[in-house]
């Protein structure tokens, strides 16, 4: 079965340190992964996507994430975190055709920065 | 563009009525998507169009709920007669979806909160 899984529930860093927000995925043939973000009271907002190419991927607010295919890993990176970086995120999988853009979502991780 | 538009954002009802969300797509966005998150399970997939048609419904969680796409640009979910456990958040997404075998990103609204008592 396809499935992606966010282990943590919540990850806890303090400003100005690096964070990492876990995302695993189970497909069958080439992964297309996604992370969103979601602000209180908000829509989720795309960060960033891997479809193929460079593993390391970079996106909004200075945001990165790494493809591992042997790990089955794409985890969501950031070099020195921020107070306003404090959301909840979801990690995604593309499922089914190209054509139609389904996504399947992880249960979201909730990061809290602390100054 | 004003992204994906939703109404109401906030919908009180008492169990038994009829609810009916709306949501206006990105123009020139082809697929659109219906989404409903709770606590308890998280973001969930109900139905999705592309070029206006149903594609999945499997994720429709009773008889209760139809969703219709008459046109591009006007997506409707219906929840007839409504109950307490459909409280929860509503999103509609919407992305543009084609042969070439590119997967582009969802682009969601800002949800309606439904509240039914």
């Amino acid at each position: 079965a396809q499935s992606v899984a966010q282990p943590e529930d919540q990850v806890n860093v303090a400003e100005g340190n690096p964070l990492t927000v876990k995302c695993t995925y189970s497909v069958s043939g080439n992964p297309y992964l996604f992370w969103y973000v979601q602000y209180p009271n908000r829509g989720l907002q795309f960060l960033l996507k891997y479809i193929t190419g460079d593993n390391l991927v970079k996106g909004s607010y200075g945001f990165e994430a790494e493809f591992n295919k042997s790990q089955t890993s794409f985890h969501l990176k950031k070099p020195s975190a921020l107070v306003s970086d404090s959301a909840l995120y979801f990690c995604a999988v593309r499922v089914g055709s190209s054509n139609t853009g389904k996504l399947i979502f992880g249960q979201g991780t909730t990061l809290q920065v602390k100054p | 563009d004003a992204g994906v538009i939703q109404s109401p954002r906030h919908e009180v009802t008492e169990m038994g009525q009829e609810v009916t969300l709306r949501c206006k797509p990105i123009s020139g966005h082809n697929s659109l998507f219906w989404y409903r998150q709770t606590m308890m399970r998280g973001l969930e997939l109900l139905i999705y169009f592309n070029n206006n048609v149903p594609i999945d419904d499997s994720g429709m969680p009773e008889d209760r709920f139809s969703a219709k796409m008459p046109n591009a640009s006007f997506s409707t979910l219906k929840i007839q007669p409504s109950e307490p456990r459909d409280s929860a958040v509503y999103f509609c997404a919407s992305s543009f979806s084609g042969t070439s075998g590119l997967t582009y990103e969802q682009y969601f609204g800002p949800g309606t909160r439904l509240t039914v008592t």
